[in-house]
Parts: structure tokens; sequence; C-alpha cells
């Protein structure tokens, strides 16, 4: 159980197009997913908080204009990259939490590379 | 503010050594969970464990161990007889009750290398 799936696993782009990837929770319900970007040998940082129904809640410095982010459903997130260019090539994950759940726990996407050349 | 510090960057043990994590955090809530993942090459986190405020007890399971002390505020995480396919990243983690949607807070993570 618990399984989160990310669509595509890897995507490259030409700069200035813009990608969206999607991230599904298979087998439970999650009212909150999270996106978060790593660049090569450096840790997770978290981009933005999305609630299902509303708006999402960025972090201090992700531009919300050129990250879209859309929780339409309990099983559904989406993370938009707009007019994409290189600096924005990286490893993007997403995880959600289980709404039956109080423990707190994430469960992690495999993740997508995104490479804009 | 929660914050996590893996103050080793990089590891590398030969095969069947022992290998210990460390992992300090800082929060002011007295409610939150500590975790910790493995990263290998392939990039999907891999969940090992976690542990909440109130459970100072340490645990073990298999070849992998964690001891809790809030008193340092520290979580470490030691290998026993280390073993290539542990070659990995791992990542201490901080979730506050009270931080908006739980959001994990991550250390910049340790980078196991297991020679054979």
């Amino acid at each position: 159980g618990a399984v989160v799936s990310q669509h595509p696993s890897w995507v490259i782009c030409k700069s200035g197009t813009s990608v969206k990837i999607e991230c599904r929770s298979l087998d439970f319900q999650a009212t909150t997913m999270f996106w978060y970007r790593q660049f090569p040998k450096q840790s997770l940082m978290l981009m933005a908080t999305s609630n299902e129904g509303s708006k999402a809640t960025y972090e201090q410095g992700v531009e919300k204009d050129k990250f879209l982010i859309n929780h339409a459903s309990l099983t559904l997130s989406t993370l938009t990259v707009t007019s994409a260019h290189p600096e924005d090539s990286s490893f993007y994950i997403c995880s959600a939490r289980d709404m039956g759940q109080e423990s707190y726990e994430q469960y992690f996407g495999p993740g997508t590379r995104l490479t804009v050349t | 503010a929660q914050k996590v510090t893996q103050a080793q960057t990089e590891i590398s043990v030969v095969e069947k050594e022992d290998v210990t994590l460390d992992c300090v955090y800082e929060t002011r809530d007295t409610t939150y969970y500590l975790f910790w993942y493995k990263q290998p090459p392939s990039g999907e986190l891999v969940f090992l464990i976690r542990r909440n405020s109130f459970d100072e007890q340490n645990e073990i399971s298999g070849r992998y161990s964690w001891n809790f002390q809030k008193s340092t505020s520290s979580f470490n995480f030691t290998i026993t007889a280390s073993q290539v396919v542990d070659s990995a990243v791992y990542f201490c983690a901080l979730s506050e009750a009270r931080a908006a949607g739980n959001k994990l807070t991550f250390g910049g993570g340790t980078r196991v290398l297991v020679k054979p």
C-alpha cells in the first residue's frame, strides 16, 4: 500500500517550453501533497505544499508563476514548469500524506528528471 | 524554524565495517517526528524509520539501528556489517506538528560508499 507514482519519469524539453509533471497517490487519498526539487549532489528542497481544492503554498524564493501547481482531486497533483530554462533542470520529487494516518509520514514518488536544453 | 544538520557529507568504508551517520536537529516544537531515508542511485527515496518525539527508545531493524537522544537533539543511524548494497545517500528529516502541512525539512544528506 501507500504507493505514489509520478509521470513522466524523465523528460527533455527545449528552453522556453512548458512541462507538466503528474503526481498520483494510487491506493490512498491525499489532501496534501508536496513538491521537492533536488539538484545534483544536493538535498531535497521543498518547493511548495499542495492542498486539494485550494491554492498551493510556496516556499520562500520559489516563483509561483513559474511553477504552477494544481491539486484538483484527492489523488492527483500536477506541477507545471512554465517557460523552462536550463537552470530548471533538476530532479523533481513529489510526496503525499495519507489522510487516514496521523503519523505525519509522507510517501514519496519515484521522481521526475527534467533536462532543459 | 526547524533545521536538520548532517555534518558528514561522505563516508567511505570497506565492506563489513560498521558506519554511523550523525543527525542533529533543531526545533522549538515539543511534538515532532524524525525520519531517515535512503536514496540509492536510482533516485527514489526509501523510507527507513520514523520516530516521534515522545519515544526515545532505540530501535534495531536487521543491520540497521537508530539512537535517539533528545538531550543532545540527535538521531543517529548505524549500519552494522555494511554491504555494497548499502551504498547510497542517506537523509535525516524532521517534521514539526505545528508546521503547515507537517512539511519535512531534510538534512544535507550523507553519501555512503561501501567498497568490496
